[in-house]
């Protein structure tokens, strides 16, 4: 099985512009979750997608947001971005979802300047 | 908020040493798992524990998990200089009607030749 990815690998973005982030998970899995790793923050949950529906979402603005499309791919959305959104973005797919394995993809590494 | 701490922060070893990281958690889990990154790529799924399994075993990977001290460690035996990586636990949280994975902070783990 092919495994998860994620387009662009590297972006950089100006201040107050948006972006968006792709992921393709592994055939099969229906939860796609996002994480954003940074060196002061580690590695912080954003928001997970089951089956088109966001089921569980972190502790950021709501300048960050997602969607699921029916097969599975998702996307990330970030607006308005600041420096401090400058970090890799993770996306990781299984196929329960929740706390179950996750599978990651090699990541996005976005530069805000 | 981060629900698994790892030490320690980073470790250097010598090829065929072994190398042992623990973590530590604050609330009550179902299961524990650990990760591995090389740098800046994504994150690889290595053990998986549950609440109820004490050891685990996976190659050169042993994994405790001590749910009275709420504490778990990874030792790697006969590390190689292509284990370098960083080192993540991983444990469940329950919110909003579903689980999520919350990470540590991580080990880095340097194996010399």
């Amino acid at each position: 099985k092919a495994g998860v990815t994620q387009t662009p690998r590297y972006l950089i973005k100006t201040r107050g512009q948006q972006v968006t982030l792709s992921c393709s998970p592994i055939s099969g899995h229906r939860s796609v979750s996002w994480y954003q790793q940074t060196p002061g923050q580690g590695l912080q949950f954003l928001f997970e997608y089951f089956s088109e529906t966001q089921r569980n979402k972190g502790n950021f603005p709501g300048r960050f947001s997602g969607r699921q499309f029916s097969n599975s791919r998702s996307e990330m959305n970030v607006s308005t971005l600041e420096l401090g959104d400058s970090a890799l973005y993770l996306c990781a797919s299984s196929f329960e979802g929740g706390a179950n394995e996750q599978y990651f993809g090699p990541g996005t590494r976005l530069t805000v300047t | 908020s981060q629900q698994g701490e790892e030490d320690p922060q980073a470790l250097s070893i010598q090829e065929g040493e072994n190398a042992t990281m623990n973590c530590s958690y604050k609330t009550s889990i179902n299961n524990l798992q650990w990760y591995r990154q090389n740098s800046g790529r994504g994150l690889v799924h290595l053990i998986l524990i549950r609440s109820n399994e004490r050891e685990k075993h996976s190659g050169r990977l042993r994994v405790t998990l001590d749910t009275s001290k709420k504490s778990s460690s990874l030792l790697i035996t006969a590390s190689r200089a292509a284990d370098t990586a960083s080192y993540f636990c991983a444990t469940d949280s329950f919110s909003g009607g579903y689980n999520k994975l919350i990470f540590g902070a991580g080990t880095r783990l340097a194996v010399h030749p």
